[in-house]
């Protein structure tokens, strides 16, 4: 298995511009996680989805972030505008019927 | 805010050394785990424990768990230069159903040839 794939790895944009991350979960995973991971908050929950369906959306930090996962392959999570305290990186995980989650190598992204 | 803390937030041991990583945290959890990140890169689920156990081996890591302390240990034996990572512990929520994982703030390990 190719493992949770996201694109792009690195992303640099400037202030004002929409940014999508993508991820593709491992197949069979119904558990689909975003977490964010900068130096000052660490590790954040975002957003999950089981079935595609979004569960838990309370840490998502406003209305410029919305996720979607349109099917059991594909995810995107998009930032609009963006602003430079988005900088960071993003992490999608998926799992199945046991608590372990499974990372991707995740977006480093920078907004200038 | 992070469910855990880790301490100590750095270590640097030399290669053949043990370390030991701790973590606190605040409600109540169905399990524990651990996770390594190595630099630039994801995560890596190393160990579970369940809160109905104690202790749990898996080759040179043995993991801990205290539930009325609310805290458990990470200790990597004979650790080797390919250990250097951060290591996070992460909980999942004592609430039925909720799979997302609260993490910790790491534990950067820094293991000397």
């Amino acid at each position: 298995d190719a493992g949770v794939i996201q694109s792009p790895r690195h992303e640099v944009t400037e202030m004002g511009q929409e940014v999508t991350l993508r991820c593709k979960p491992i197949s069979g995973h119904d558990y689909l996680f975003w977490y964010r991971q900068t130096m000052m908050r660490g590790l954040e929950l975002l957003i999950y989805f089981n079935n595609n369906v979004p569960i838990d959306d309370s840490g998502m930090p406003e209305d410029r972030f919305s996720a979607k996962m349109p099917n059991a392959s594909f995810s995107t999570l998009k930032i609009q505008p963006s602003e430079p305290r988005d900088s960071a990186v993003y992490f999608c995980a998926s799992s199945s019927g046991t608590p372990t989650q499974y990372f991707g190598p995740g977006t480093r992204l920078l907004v200038l | 805010s992070q469910q855990g803390e880790e301490d100590p937030q750095a270590l640097s041991i030399q290669e053949g050394e043990n370390a030991t990583m701790n973590c606190s945290y605040k409600t109540s959890i169905n399990n524990l785990q651990w996770y390594r990140q190595n630099s630039g890169r994801g995560l890596v689920h190393l160990i579970l424990i369940r809160s109905n156990e104690r202790e749990k081996h898996s080759g040179r890591l043995r993991v801990t768990l205290d539930t009325s302390k609310k805290s458990s240990s990470l200790l990597i034996t004979a650790s080797r230069a390919a250990d250097t990572a951060s290591y996070f512990c992460a909980t999942a929520s004592g609430d039925t159903g909720r799979r997302a994982l609260t993490f910790g703030s790491g534990t950067r390990l820094q293991v000397q040839p």
